[in-house]
């Protein structure tokens, strides 16, 4: 399956600051980058997703930046809120199966 | 995006015995996967849960453990045979149209074995 690293591990920023996540992957099959939010108890939802003849997407306060080349992926979060305190998991999905490997999360705190 | 009802939500279960997890989705989906996330780390895949036919596991999961049914579209279970403490864990099913999309998942089922 894929490999897909994830960095960093835990992240705290000032309410209003922006964060960003950082992935890698190494099949270079892979084609589609989604990225979950899990609240603490709660299942993981989809907050946005990136395919790989995109280079870039934007919803709102959050973006999501992919260089296949050197096979990397972001997001970014900008004017962070105390509400988007949660773990961001990105994931990255290989066909013709489809199923998505998920990267080891990162824990985002964003201080009021 | 489908919805996922999973059950149950939790249980204490005896080493030796087994769990079956129940996901049931909202409309059919094409798409149907079983994870385990430990508290506080990630998602690891076990199976690709196929509508008619035997699941496809990933390395280091095997079906005499983690038998899967997926007798149709939009309904899948994972047994968990044979528990140890090891197998104590979050275990979550996800579902979706396939394709370049993302998928929606189950409440999950967190799981001791004592």
């Amino acid at each position: 399956g894929e490999n897909v690293e994830q960095h960093p591990s835990t992240l705290s920023v000032q309410e209003g600051d922006s964060a960003v996540i950082k992935c890698t992957y190494s099949d270079s099959a892979s084609n589609y980058f989604p990225w979950y939010k899990q609240e603490l108890g709660k299942r993981p939802q989809l907050i946005i997703d990136i395919r790989s003849n995109v280079g870039e997407k934007k919803d709102q306060r959050i973006a999501v930046t992919l260089n296949k080349t050197a096979k990397h992926f972001s997001l970014h979060i900008t004017e962070t809120q105390p509400e988007d305190s949660a773990v961001y998991f990105c994931a990255a999905s290989i066909p013709p199966g489809n199923q998505f490997y998920f990267g080891t999360g990162t824990s985002l705190t964003v201080i009021p | 995006s489908a919805v996922i009802s999973q059950k149950p939500s939790r249980d204490i279960c005896q080493r030796g015995t087994s769990l079956t997890i129940q996901c049931q989705v909202d409309s059919q989906v094409t798409m149907m996967f079983w994870y385990r996330q430990q508290p506080g780390q990630s998602l690891t895949l076990i199976a690709t849960a196929n509508q008619g036919s035997e699941a496809t596991y990933e390395s280091g999961f095997v079906i005499d453990k983690f038998p899967i049914s997926r007798p149709n579209l939009t309904f899948s279970t994972l047994t968990v045979s044979n528990m140890s403490p090891e197998d104590s864990s979050i275990y979550l099913c996800s579902g979706g149209a396939g394709g370049l999309v993302g998928y929606t998942f189950g409440s999950g089922t967190r799981l001791t074995v004592v």
